[in-house]
């Protein structure tokens, strides 16, 4: 298994552009996010997928896209590139497993990371 | 609201010192996870632990031990005798069940760089 790949792994985009960060996982996950690290604030959820066809926003959303059409691949869409925009970007999958009582979530296995300038 | 704060920043040990990393989190759900990651200065994330909310069993893993305090709101990670090579930023994350569905939502904290000196 390849887990969890995101490219670029490097990219600087000028202010306005837009651009895609893609992201695939090929261990059949249902849930899929996407986060941004910025320097003394942790991981930030921009948003995340419980499944094909279904997303939901996290805590950073404005000024990015997602969708999921299929269980592998969960691409970042950014439609008008800010500087504010600059950081390093996360892409997560972990699956759920019925437990007694309820679902247990399990850890999520990150990508490599995508690092982000916009000028 | 949910909210996992780190107070420490920074933490500077030399070798073979013990080192404990401090998490306190707020979460109004009464089943949740809580979650260690480590990032070394390569960038990967890498897991360490999950605990259920429903299980305060301390853990003991070689070196590293976590202490779940419900009680405190406390999930705090120690190091005995540290290494060099436990030099990284060190993430407390939270993670609620809800009804609506939170497996893919981690709430983390600012993380705390650990640095071992030899």
């Amino acid at each position: 298994n390849a887990g969890v790949t995101q490219t670029p792994k490097f990219q600087v985009l000028k202010t306005g552009q837009s651009m895609t960060l893609q992201c695939a996982q090929d261990m059949n996950h249902e849930y899929m996010s996407w986060y941004r690290q910025d320097p003394g604030m942790g991981l930030r959820l921009i948003h995340y997928s419980v499944g094909a066809g279904i997303t939901d926003q996290g805590e950073v959303p404005n000024g990015y896209n997602v969708s999921r059409s299929t269980t592998e691949d969960f691409p970042l869409r950014l439609l008008s590139a800010a500087p504010s925009q600059t950081s390093v970007y996360f892409c997560a999958s972990s699956y759920s497993q019925s437990l007694a009582g309820g679902r247990g979530y399990n850890e999520q296995f990150f990508g490599p990371g995508t690092r982000l300038t916009v000028l | 609201a949910q909210k996992v704060t780190q107070a420490q920043t920074e933490i500077s040990v030399v070798e073979k010192e013990d080192v404990t990393l401090d998490c306190v989190y707020e979460t109004r759900d009464t089943t949740y996870y809580l979650f260690w990651y480590k990032q070394p200065p390569s960038g990967e994330l890498v897991f360490l632990i999950r605990r259920n909310s429903f299980d305060e069993q301390n853990e003991i893993s070689g070196r590293y031990s976590w202490n779940f305090q419900k009680s405190t709101s406390s999930f705090n990670f120690t190091i005995t005798a540290s290494q060099v090579v436990d030099s990284a930023v060190y993430f407390c994350a939270l993670s609620e069940a809800g009804i609506y569905n939170q497996g893919g939502k981690l709430i983390f904290g600012q993380g705390t760089e650990l640095s071992v000196k030899p």
